[in-house]
């Protein structure tokens, strides 16, 4: 069984401060680990993904996570928030072996951003 | 290209009414997938369909749900004697095929409320 756990439920920023967002995972095989944000009454977009090699993964809107296996960690950061960063980001993962290919999320960040 | 799509994007209904939810996958895409949105459970998996083969309805909560894909394109998740609990965005996504390490892209969801 898959597990995620997203440390924070709320977390605020001020504008032009460091992101970070915490994200624990908990799999017996290797995982594959994704980032979604949702804004407002829309759905999710990805914002990143780890599947295998490089584990600084660079994504949209200057996003970075790094895959740390031995800390089971997936952690999303951003150098400098901007307020059109305020949204809610969900930690996901699915397995690498299986059947199973659905995504198994965490119970989601709220980021506010201040001015 | 269209993305996702759902319809409708607000339902309200009373107790034991039954409801459909319909999903336009992005044309092309194998995978689609169901998943629920509640403040009490977060993001939860309920179906996936793949192709042709049997769909994976390990996620649906109860016999009350069940999601039907036609022509490997669009797709309706039927709710029966809908509960208060129901209450709940429903989320539709699709990928190009069904492995783990594909891009689910999501629709905006259909809220759906149970009076």
């Amino acid at each position: 069984a898959q597990s995620v756990t997203q440390l924070g439920s709320h977390v605020s920023v001020s504008e032009g401060a460091l992101v970070l967002l915490r994200c624990n995972y908990s799999s017996s095989v290797p995982p594959y680990l994704f980032w979604y944000v949702q804004y407002p009454n829309q759905g999710l977009q990805l914002l990143l993904k780890y599947t295998t090699g490089a584990t600084l993964v660079k994504g949209i809107n200057g996003f970075e996570a790094e895959f740390k296996k031995s800390e089971t960690s997936f952690h999303l950061t951003k150098p400098s928030a901007h307020m059109s960063d305020a949204a809610e980001y969900f930690c996901a993962v699915t397995s690498s072996s299986g059947s199973a290919r659905q995504l198994t999320f965490g119970s989601g960040t709220q980021l506010t951003v201040l001015p | 290209g269209a993305g996702v799509s759902q319809s409708p994007s607000n339902k309200v209904t009373e107790k034991g009414k039954d409801v459909e939810l319909r999903c336009d996958p992005i044309s092309g895409h194998t995978a689609l997938y169901w998943y629920r949105q509640s403040l009490g459970q977060g993001l939860e998996f309920l179906i996936y369909f793949q192709g042709n083969s049997a769909p994976d309805k390990s996620g649906l909560p109860s016999d009350r749900f069940s999601a039907e894909r036609t022509g490997g394109s669009v797709s309706t998740l039927t709710i029966q004697r809908t509960q208060q609990e129901d209450s709940a965005v429903y989320l539709c996504a699709s990928s190009l095929a069904v492995v783990p390490t594909d891009t689910q892209y999501f629709g905006p969801g259909t809220r759906l409320t149970v009076l």
